[in-house]
């Protein structure tokens, strides 16, 4: 058990639609990852956030926005999804603002998205 | 872009060490080296991480160079579980939003 849980685990959208995806951080974990992983690709940064305020964005469009709530919760919306959003979308949090060297993101299993 | 370079695939027997290599040339004084790996169907897993210094747990033996530009992850006795993708990344502490930035890894397969 991570202690990382994504929902759903599966998800099939039509190109166009928007996509909610849920994360559920442990206690204490105060700061929350997004990342895309392509088929055959490492995962690529999406955006982080800290105690509910965005602090850090990768290359990736508008259309995806992010939400982290005080319950150590987070939402991942992609609005207007195309084909090249297929991939599987990860969650990691971390104990406190990841400032000090600690042992490490602790990731979920991850939401297969399919845009089909 | 990754700031490492890591051999696309590596092959170990069950039973022996697996010593995978990562080139970091351009690591800064502030950036540790962190060792994920992916198996597949879930999300990554951190295995180790050090700044300068040799650093083994339950799961793996870290080895930097002196000079900082290169490591190499040590597993001590690899069983089949260990066949995943490993990342080795180079990680800035203490700056907001410092995220992760994965390569592709080196896939390794543990046989029989």
């Amino acid at each position: 058990e991570t202690g990382v849980t994504q929902s759903p685990t599966h998800l099939i959208k039509t190109r166009g639609q928007q996509v909610t995806l849920r994360c559920s951080s442990q206690s204490g974990h105060n700061t929350v990852s997004w990342y895309q992983q392509a088929l055959g690709q490492g995962p690529q940064f999406i955006f982080q956030y800290y105690r509910e305020e965005e602090n850090g964005r990768g290359n990736f469009p508008p259309r995806f926005s992010g939400l982290q709530f005080p319950n150590y919760s987070s939402e991942l919306n992609v609005n207007a999804l195309e084909l090249d959003d297929s991939a599987l979308y990860l969650c990691a949090s971390l104990y406190g603002r990841g400032s000090v060297a600690t042992y490490g993101y602790t990731f979920g299993s991850g939401t297969r998205l399919t845009v089909v | 872009d990754a700031k490492t370079t890591q051999p696309p695939s590596m092959d170990c027997a069950e039973g022996r060490a697996a010593n995978l290599p990562c080139n970091h040339s351009t690591i800064s004084g502030n950036e540790y080296v962190y060792w994920y790996r992916q198996i597949h169907s879930q999300g990554p897993q951190y295995i180790i991480h050090g700044l300068k210094n040799n650093e083994t747990n339950e799961m793996a033996s870290l080895i930097i160079t002196e000079d900082r530009k290169s490591s190499t992850l040590i597993l001590p006795h690899a069983t089949l579980r260990d066949t995943a993708v490993y990342y080795c990344i180079v990680r800035v502490i203490g700056a907001a939003g410092n995220k992760l930035t994965f390569g592709g890894g080196t896939r390794v397969l543990v046989k029989p």
